[in-house]
């Protein structure tokens, strides 16, 4: 069955520095997700992506974030500025086609701003 | 977006059948229940997602009445590694686009 894999699987920055996490998504799949998760907390929607375009944000989605697909097939999360509570697991998630497809999550990367 | 709501624990003895029921009483007509299983410090698992009445596949069972302002998922003879949370989504859709919005889940127990 295919994967949604992310890299790296554990980050530790410095705070203030930039990060970029990575994820590859499932083959064919077209919708794209990042959500986060602090450490005893529920999961958080981030943000929404298709056709190369941000369809959906969440609050938690400021300027000091963003996405891409750089080459087509990776999904990157970038944080510019890092701050101590950006600590926290990233999963990316995606989806086939149709609205009603589900979501397929990725493993995570757990970052941890020192 | 429907909120959801279910217990925030259960426990149960392996090889028990256990029910998770959650509410969301302001489900809209186009949305669809979701449930997902998670371990500690990995990604959420799809489990089952349906519209209404019954539907089975080969982990688990959902059913929905027919108002659909609950669920229960129900996992048969569970094991000591069914320990995990438990969310239960409304899954809200629009054009072609899905949002979900996890609550605090169910974290279940098995104990031997």
């Amino acid at each position: 069955e295919p994967e949604v894999t992310q890299t790296p699987s554990h980050q530790v920055t410095q705070m203030g520095q930039e990060v970029i996490l990575r994820c590859v998504p499932i083959s064919n799949h077209l919708y794209f997700y990042w959500y986060r998760q602090i450490l005893g907390q529920k999961v958080e929607f981030l943000v929404s992506f298709y056709n190369n375009e941000i369809s959906e944000k969440s609050e938690i989605f400021d300027d000091q974030f963003s996405v891409e697909r750089p080459d087509g097939s990776n999904f990157t999360l970038k944080i510019r500025s890092t701050k101590l509570e950006d600590s926290a697991m990233y999963f990316c998630a995606n989806r086939l086609r149709l609205a009603t497809d589900t979501q397929y999550f990725g493993p995570g990367t757990r970052l941890t701003v020192l | 977006l429907a909120k959801t709501t279910q217990p925030i624990s259960m426990d149960s003895y392996e090889g028990q059948e256990v029910n998770i029921t959650c509410s969301h009483n302001n489900i809209a007509t186009n949305d669809y229940i979701t449930w997902y299983q998670q371990f500690p410090s990995q990604g959420p698992r799809f489990i089952i997602q349906g519209y209404k009445t019954k539907v089975t596949n080969e982990v688990a069972s959902l059913f929905i009445p027919a108002d659909r302002k609950s669920s229960t998922l129900s996992l048969p003879r569970v094991s000591l590694s069914d320990t995990a949370v438990y969310y239960c989504l409304v899954a809200t859709y629009s054009g072609g686009y899905q949002k979900v919005t996890f609550g605090t889940g169910t974290k279940l127990q098995v104990i031997p």
